[in-house]
């Protein structure tokens, strides 16, 4: 089955710096790869995702690439700000099943 | 948007006792729905892919007769734990995709479950 890494697990920026989170997944018919943002005791909101026709996708201050051929991909927010302190999970999806398959999570805490 | 509605948010329960769990997807028929497990600090792990009208699908090392998924509609799955004991304490979460979309998952707003 699909295995998705995710590095790192904690990241500590200041307010204002980039922070980039980059994930691996192991199933090549994986076509489709969503970012999720967690609030303690929240449920995973999507932030930003791609499919594996396009190689980059950019929403304001956040943007996510995929090599597909490297089978990585990244998410990097540009101009932290506190509220971006949150935990943050890649996902996969594969073309079976069609489930997804969630990274380890990354623990970012933005420093004012 | 589409929302999906889980209850209930929170439930504390006796050993050995048993609990559901209901996920409905409000606005939006739900052919798929799927049951995560979060453990503090850790990710969310796919417990099982619950379809409408016929068995679910659980992940390995998933006991399919303690986690019962029942998916009797296009908007309603449940899950029942049972004989629920202290190491079964978790936050569940639903998410359920939409009939037809291949992509878009929404998810629930969890379950927090503490067996005491």
């Amino acid at each position: 089955g699909e295995n998705v890494e995710q590095h790192p697990s904690t990241l500590s920026v200041q307010e204002g710096d980039s922070a980039v989170i980059k994930c691996t997944y192991s199933d090549s018919a994986s076509n489709y790869f969503p970012w999720y943002k967690q609030e303690l005791g929240k449920r995973p909101q999507l932030i930003i995702d791609i499919r594996s026709n396009v190689g980059e996708k950019k929403d304001q201050r956040i943007a996510v690439t995929l090599n597909k051929t490297a089978k990585h991909f990244s998410l990097h927010i540009t101009e932290t700000q506190p509220e971006d302190s949150a935990v943050y999970f890649c996902a996969a999806s594969s073309a079976a099943g069609n489930k997804l398959t969630f990274g380890g999570g990354t623990r970012v805490l933005v420093k004012p | 948007g589409a929302v999906v509605s889980q209850h209930p948010s929170r439930v504390i329960c006796k050993s050995g006792t048993s609990v559901k769990i209901e996920c409905r997807s409000l606005d939006f028929q739900a052919t798929t729905m799927f049951w995560y497990r979060q453990f503090p600090k850790q990710s969310l792990m796919l417990m099982a892919t619950s379809n409408e009208g016929s068995k679910a699908t659980y992940e390995q090392g998933v006991e399919k007769d303690k986690f019962l998924i029942n998916h009797a509609s296009l908007t309603l799955s449940t899950l029942t734990v049972t004989s629920a004991h202290p190491e079964d304490s978790s936050f569940y979460i639903c998410s359920a995709r939409e009939t037809g979309a291949y992509y878009g998952y929404t998810f629930g707003s969890g379950t927090r479950l503490t067996v005491v």
